[in-house]
């Protein structure tokens, strides 16, 4: 079955620092998004991104944050000076199509941890 | 705005019982309702959703939720529980056209042998 798969699954970087999350979406689909849960409380959305453009972003997805998608198969994630808060798990998602249907699919995550 | 809340941050059924984990939403316009099961170390896997029709959904692993408009709940219920079902359950609700899903703050299974 076709996954959503995330590199690294852990990552630690000292406060500051940039960070980039990789997310590869399945193949065929056109709509990507990052969500973020922070240990303890629960799973926020931060983006969405279609057409190489953010098509929705919550209030968390400030200026520190970027998306990108740099070739046909990478979606990232830039956190550009991090912050201790900015420890959680960040999960990516894909979808074939605009609306959340069987084919939203989530990675595994990768666990940032902020020192 | 959509919100979700799951009641019980923690739930321990013994091995063999009824699994219930409750789950409410708050939704302006007609909701779609998802279950997502999250194991240790691993990323969110789709349990179960309703979208629209038969209000009683079935799901993998025996899973299955109830759609409740009047009671405002989608609740989540196995008749037997299994070791494996140990993990973190999600609650979560969208709704037509909109790309993102809002999440409860999840509830914690632990099945005692």
């Amino acid at each position: 079955e076709p996954e959503v798969t995330q590199t690294p699954s852990h990552q630690v970087t000292q406060m500051g620092q940039e960070v980039i999350l990789r997310c590869v979406p399945i193949s065929n689909h056109l709509y990507f998004y990052w969500y973020r849960q922070i240990l303890g409380q629960k799973v926020e959305f931060l983006v969405s991104f279609y057409n190489n453009e953010i098509s929705e972003k919550s209030e968390i997805f400030d200026d520190q944050f970027s998306v990108e998608r740099p070739d046909g198969s990478n979606f990232t994630l830039k956190i550009r000076s991090t912050k201790l808060e900015d420890s959680a798990m960040y999960f990516c998602a894909s979808s074939v199509s605009k609306t959340v249907t069987p084919g939203y699919t989530f990675g595994s995550g990768t666990r940032l941890t902020v020192v | 705005a959509q919100s979700v809340t799951q009641l019980g941050s923690h739930v321990s059924v013994s091995e063999g019982a009824l699994v219930l984990l409750r789950c409410n939403y708050s939704s302006s316009v007609p909701p779609y309702l998802f279950w997502y099961v999250q194991y240790p170390n691993q990323g969110l896997q789709l349990l179960l959703k309703y979208t629209t029709g038969a209000t009683l959904v079935k799901g993998i692993n025996g899973f299955e939720a109830e759609f409740k408009k009047s009671e405002t709940s989608f609740h989540l219920t196995k008749p037997s529980a299994h070791m494996s079902d140990a993990a973190e359950y999600f609650c979560a609700v969208t709704t037509i056209g909109a790309q993102k899903l809002v999440f409860g703050q999840g509830t914690r299974l632990t099945i005692n042998p």
